[in-house]
C-alpha cells in the first residue's frame, strides 16, 4: 500500500528553527509537495521537489532524497503566524496526490 | 470570483437525503479534484477530472458522483447521505495534473 509518514505534532519557540520530516512509500514518484494549512482554512502551496536536493524559498526550505523516500521542510526564524499544520504529499505513478496526515506545529513565545 | 469558490460553507443534512456540493474556479484550470479531510487522516481523493468532459475515481469514490460539463464547474453529489460522510470537503484545481493544486475554502458537512 501507499504510505506517507510525518510526526503528528511538534512544538518550537518563536525565532528558532524547526525541521518537519516526511517519509513515503508510494507506487511511483512524480514529485513531493509541502502545503501549509491554518486551522479552519484551506491548504496553501509551499514547495515542490522532484529532484534530490534542497529548494530554498525565503524562510522555508524543502529537501528531498528519492533513494531514501525522505523529505523535510525547514522553517527558519519562526513567527507566531507559522503555527499551522504542514502537509506532505507525493504525486504517485497515476499522477494522484497521496497525502500525509499532517504535522501540527505549535509556536511558543 | 477570484480563485475557487465552494458552496455551501457548511450544511447539516439528514441521512438519506441527496446533496450537491458546488465548486467553481475562474483560473481556466484543466484539472479539478474533490477531497475529504477527516481528523487524523490525510486528505483523501474522492473524484477528479483532468479536463472538461472527463472524470475519474480517486481513493474513496463510493457514495459520491461528479460531473464536469465545462471547465469552470465541478459539482460533487451525495446520492443518499450517510453519517460516515460527515467531513470537510475541499475542491481543488490545477493547470495540469502535475502542477500545484489550489484549494477552495471547504464545505463542512454533517450528516445526522
Amino acid at each position: 500500500g501507499q504510505n506517507i509518514d510525518q510526526p503528528t505534532e511538534m512544538t518550537a519557540t518563536e525565532g528558532a528553527i524547526v525541521q518537519i520530516n516526511c517519509t513515503y512509500q508510494t507506487s511511483g514518484f512524480n514529485g513531493l509537495f509541502w502545503y501549509q494549512q491554518h486551522a479552519g482554512e484551506a491548504p496553501t502551496f509551499l514547495s515542490y521537489n522532484v529532484l534530490d536536493g534542497l529548494e530554498e524559498k525565503g524562510r522555508f526550505s524543502s529537501f528531498l532524497s528519492r533513494s531514501k523516500g525522505y523529505s523535510y521542510l525547514l522553517l527558519k526564524e519562526l513567527q507566531m503566524k507559522d503555527s499551522a499544520s504542514y502537509l506532505c504529499a507525493v504525486l504517485d505513478s497515476n499522477y494522484q496526490l497521496i497525502w500525509g496526515a499532517g504535522t501540527k506545529l505549535i509556536i511558543k513565545p | 470570483i477570484a480563485g475557487i469558490t465552494q458552496a455551501p460553507t457548511s450544511q447539516i443534512l439528514a441521512a438519506g437525503r441527496r446533496m450537491t456540493l458546488r465548486c467553481t474556479q475562474d483560473m481556466r484550470h484543466n484539472a479539478m479534484y474533490w477531497y475529504r479531510q477527516d481528523l487524523g487522516l490525510g486528505l483523501r481523493l474522492i473524484h477528479y477530472s483532468n479536463t472538461a468532459g472527463t472524470t475519474g475515481k480517486g481513493e474513496v469514490p463510493d457514495g459520491y458522483s461528479v460531473s464536469r460539463a465545462n471547465t469552470d464547474d465541478f459539482p460533487l453529489t451525495l446520492a443518499s447521505a450517510v453519517p460516515s460522510q460527515t467531513s470537510v470537503y475541499f475542491c481543488a484545481s490545477s493547470e495540469a495534473s502535475v502542477g500545484e493544486q489550489f484549494f477552495g475554502p471547504g464545505t463542512r458537512l454533517t450528516v445526522l
